[in-house]
């Protein structure tokens, strides 16, 4: 009974690495999300995307850039790994054109050395 | 000023006891209210949602919300060790993407 899939639960890369993070959603939600948590600091926005190759900016998108290519799939990018984007991520989905309820992945908690 | 503002606990009740949990927020054009609940490794899961002032009540959870004050919480009735986690409260307004707080953490006693 899956409904947000993110497809790596854990990832160790290297500073200056290309990295990415995929969701999908099996609900046909026609908005996408993608969070980071830290301790203390909550769930941070990243990105987000309300269509198909549509997407735009969260609180927080340096260093990171996302693609919506299918309905289903949202991808997060980091292009060129940091430290300090060690963190949790979390992808969720909504319906809807307010904001509603999101329904999160599992999260994919990325370490970067 | 963060936008929304919980206190970061711990929390600590006896097994049965209310617990009490806060939020404030500074965007007066909010209009969605939700409470999550996150065990330790897990992701977030929705308990409740609230729209309009008042109460809302869901077997032992109760949301209320009042937008005059800018203050949301989420009373817990009868807690039980079960309810320990952290919970964070959402608020949605003009975009689609909801702001999270940076959540409470809640202790239940045995």
């Amino acid at each position: 009974d899956v409904k947000v899939t993110q497809s790596s639960r854990y990832l160790v890369k290297r500073t200056g690495e290309k990295v990415f993070l995929e969701c999908v959603q099996d609900m046909d939600h026609e908005n996408m999300f993608w969070y980071r948590q830290d301790p203390g600091l909550g769930l941070r926005l990243i990105y987000f995307s309300y269509d198909v190759k549509m997407k735009e900016k969260g609180d927080i998108p340096e260093g990171y850039s996302v693609s919506r290519e299918k309905k289903e799939r949202f991808s997060l990018i980091l292009e060129s790994a940091s430290t300090n984007q060690t963190s949790m991520y979390l992808c969720a989905s909504s319906q809807g054109s307010g904001a509603n309820v999101l329904t999160f992945g599992a999260g994919s908690r990325l370490t970067v050395l | 000023q963060k936008e929304v503002e919980q206190n970061s606990g711990p929390l600590s009740v006896p097994e049965g006891a209310i617990a009490s949990l806060n939020c404030t927020y500074s965007d007066r054009g909010s209009q969605s209210f939700f409470w999550y609940r996150q065990y330790s490794g897990k992701s977030p899961e929705l308990i409740m949602s609230i729209y309009s002032n008042g109460d809302k009540e869901d077997g032992r959870f109760t949301a209320q919300l009042n937008k005059a004050s800018q203050y949301v919480s989420l009373l817990i009735r009868d807690s039980q060790p079960s309810d320990s986690a952290t919970y964070l409260c959402a608020v949605g307004g003009g975009r689609r993407a909801l702001t999270f707080g940076s959540g409470t953490r809640l202790q239940v006693q045995p």
